[in-house]
């Protein structure tokens, strides 16, 4: 089982509908992660949150919105999304934002279906 | 930009038989190379990683070489198992890291057959 958990594992939704996902590791790891991943595709940085502060933002529209409350959790709150903004939303976190020697862990991830 | 060029897109291999997936990069300030595999409805997982001052890294029956000169690197899964069917992305990260960002190859779908 992987270290990362997300919740919930699949979710469907509308798209006038206000929606989160949440994502938790007890690692210690001091940063976390949301990537987007289509099918047979890699995964696609969203956010990066390095000692709880927002570090990257790879251009998101604002739509999905990124929090971090503690160095445990990681939300993506969801409203007004597109068709094609459903995916795989993965959640990843390493032990330092600028560790050379830090790999991701990966969840496995939330199935979202905006229709 | 920067990218990683994987290959092949997909492989069938028989069991016990040898997989092999390459990647080449065209950034030289990349410094930390990890495969990662993924089973369907699974996130990926670390498979093995190399950095570019070590020519080879044998874990088990996963093996990365290096090609510092062309910038290449390259799996190798020996005794191939069904088991390993999943589909296998290779990656780079930057020398300064850029907040932990890493720019994956577009995967290799691997089926192993009995």
């Amino acid at each position: 089982d992987t270290e990362v958990t997300q919740t919930p594992k699949h979710l469907v939704m509308g798209m006038t509908n206000k929606k989160s996902l949440k994502c938790e590791q007890h690692m210690g790891h001091r940063a976390m992660y949301w990537y987007k991943q289509k099918a047979k595709k890699p995964p696609e940085l969203m956010f990066v949150y390095s000692y709880e502060k927002l570090s990257i933002n790879e251009s998101v529209p604002s739509r999905f919105s990124p929090e971090c409350p503690n160095s445990s959790l990681l939300n993506l709150h969801l409203h007004a999304l597109q068709p094609e903004d459903s995916a795989l939303y993965l959640c990843a976190s390493s032990r330092g934002g600028q560790g050379r020697n830090s790999p991701l862990h990966f969840g496995n991830g939330t199935r979202l279906t905006v229709t | 930009q920067q990218q990683v060029k994987q290959s092949p897109q997909s492989l069938i291999v028989q069991k016990g038989g040898i997989s092999i997936i390459n990647c080449a990069y065209e950034n030289t300030a990349f410094d930390y190379f990890p495969w990662y595999q993924q089973f369907p409805g699974k996130g990926p997982a670390l498979l093995i990683a190399i950095r570019p001052d070590v020519s080879e890294k044998k874990e088990g029956r996963f093996t990365i070489s290096f090609n510092k000169s062309a910038k290449q690197f390259s799996l190798h899964i020996m005794d191939s198992q069904p088991g390993d069917s999943a589909t296998y992305f290779c990656a780079a990260r930057g020398i300064y890291n850029q907040g932990g960002k890493l720019i994956f190859g577009q995967g290799t779908e691997l089926s192993v057959k009995p």
